[in-house]
């Protein structure tokens, strides 16, 4: 069964911490995201990647960045932890050939406190 | 990128069809339209996605007007563990998937 791995699925961080949220698929796709969910807010995106090293931006970079290593793995990067990236962290990938449809992690739900 | 637009809430019943529209009066041509659902606690599923034709698979039917200004997700026979948020969202050749707030989908015993 193909999968998207978030490493934890809680998390508890203090404002001012560097915090990695990673990401790891086993489909061998091309592209994989990173959105964070809010009530009222909706699924928002934060930074994609169409390969390997190459990234953009999505809705809302600001306070975060990414890094792709290896194609298998999207790493999200808080600098510096505030209470306002309190939220859902949701990885997704998919490909550039075949049905095209995305497929989701089951999320990080990070607290900063 | 071109956004669509849903009603906020539906309301079913157990084992009866639901058919959630969708209008995405932007829409270009090489738009396909794809459909998400999130049950509670969890990330969101694939669920199915067209461009011009009508599509079914085990989960559900899409049904893409002619002029692909609208469509409508059908679920065939509701269940219990339908009840979701079902997402309606264009994907462009960027590949960006962007959501917008769905359609909560109550369904009752």
């Amino acid at each position: 069964d193909v999968k998207v791995t978030q490493s934890s699925r809680y998390l508890v961080k203090r404002t001012g911490e560097k915090v990695f949220l990673e990401c790891v698929q086993d489909m061998d796709h091309e592209n994989m995201f990173w959105y964070r969910q809010d009530p009222g807010l909706g699924l928002r995106l934060i930074y994609f990647s169409y390969d390997v090293k190459m990234k953009e931006k999505g809705d809302i970079p600001e306070g975060y960045s990414v890094s792709r290593e290896k194609k298998e793995r999207f790493s999200l990067i808080l600098e510096s932890a505030s209470t306002n990236q309190t939220s859902m962290y949701l990885c997704a990938s998919s490909s550039f050939r075949g049905f095209g449809g995305y497929t989701f992690g089951s999320g990080t739900r990070l607290t900063v406190v | 990128d071109a956004k669509t637009t849903q009603p906020n809430s539906m309301e079913s019943n157990e084992e009866e069809p639901v058919h959630l529209p969708c209008n995405h009066s932007t829409i270009s041509g090489t738009d396909y339209i794809h459909w998400y659902r999130q049950l509670p606690s969890q990330g969101p599923e694939y669920v199915i996605h067209g461009l011009t034709s009508n599509v079914n698979n085990r989960m559900a039917s899409l049904a893409i007007a002619e002029d692909r200004k609208s469509s409508t997700l059908i679920l065939h026979r509701a269940t219990l563990r339908d009840a979701a948020v079902y997402y309606c969202i264009l994907r462009s050749n960027t590949g960006k998937l962007i959501f917008g707030q769905g359609t909560t989908l109550q369904v009752k015993p």
